[in-house]
């Protein structure tokens, strides 16, 4: 079993629509948790992170963590065509190592006009 | 993109063959990794390094090696190149908290 699993796909969706994204994770210790958009042929570039358990808001995006469950979210609302990407979670036990972090397989997310 | 380049972009090869794969940094940032990137597994470590000639293996080290004479560059190389390295590499710094992502090298091993 991967410690990380993300479903990858892919989701289309018209623009306009919220977005769902989810992961789950099996390693209790992860603390850290990350979401990443990954535009083709370009490397992934961080979107936000939050710490523990609860939600965090930026913009169109809403990142939740559920660590009783050991699940994940990025909302996303309103989505634009530009939000078409590819979207890695990832997680760490310290927010500074990122020699342990762990990454999703990625989902990918089409946004239609 | 954090003034990082990664070279060559794309690259085909022969099993058997060397390779070596180069990252460099346009600013004196001491954590560089490097990651492959292969469908359904997202992105995993390989090697990493804290500082000039400090190295350490990642998750997925088998067949490959890093090193770390420059603070700017990091090379990454496979010594006997085989089909399963077959993946897209990439490059990142770690700035503060964030780590920082290269373009990106294709490497196909036929």
């Amino acid at each position: 079993q991967k410690e990380v699993e993300q479903d990858p796909g892919p989701l289309s969706v018209p623009e306009g629509a919220i977005v769902s994204l989810n992961c789950t994770y099996s390693n209790s210790a992860f603390q850290y948790f990350m979401w990443y958009r990954q535009y083709s042929r370009k490397g992934p570039e961080l979107l936000m992170y939050t710490y523990s358990s609860g939600n965090k808001e930026d913009g169109r995006f809403t990142a939740q963590v559920d660590k009783s469950s050991k699940y994940i979210s990025l909302f996303i609302r309103d989505s634009q065509p530009s939000d078409s990407a590819t979207y890695l979670c990832a997680m760490s036990d310290y927010l500074y190592n990122n020699n342990d972090m762990r990454f999703g397989a990625g989902t990918r997310l089409t946004v239609k006009p | 993109d954090a003034g990082i380049t990664q070279s060559p972009r794309h690259k085909v090869t022969e099993t058997g063959t060397p390779v070596t794969l180069r990252c460099h940094q346009t600013e004196n940032h001491r954590y560089m990794y490097w990651y492959r990137q292969d469908p359904g597994h997202g992105l995993r470590l390989i090697h990493y390094s804290y500082g000039v000639k400090d190295t350490d293996k990642g998750e997925v080290s088998d067949g490959y090696s890093v090193s770390r004479s420059k603070t700017e560059d990091f090379l990454l190389t496979l010594e006997s190149a085989t089909s399963s390295q077959t993946s897209v590499y990439f490059c990142a710094i770690l700035v503060n908290t964030e780590a920082f992502f290269g373009q990106g090298t294709r490497l196909t091993v036929v």
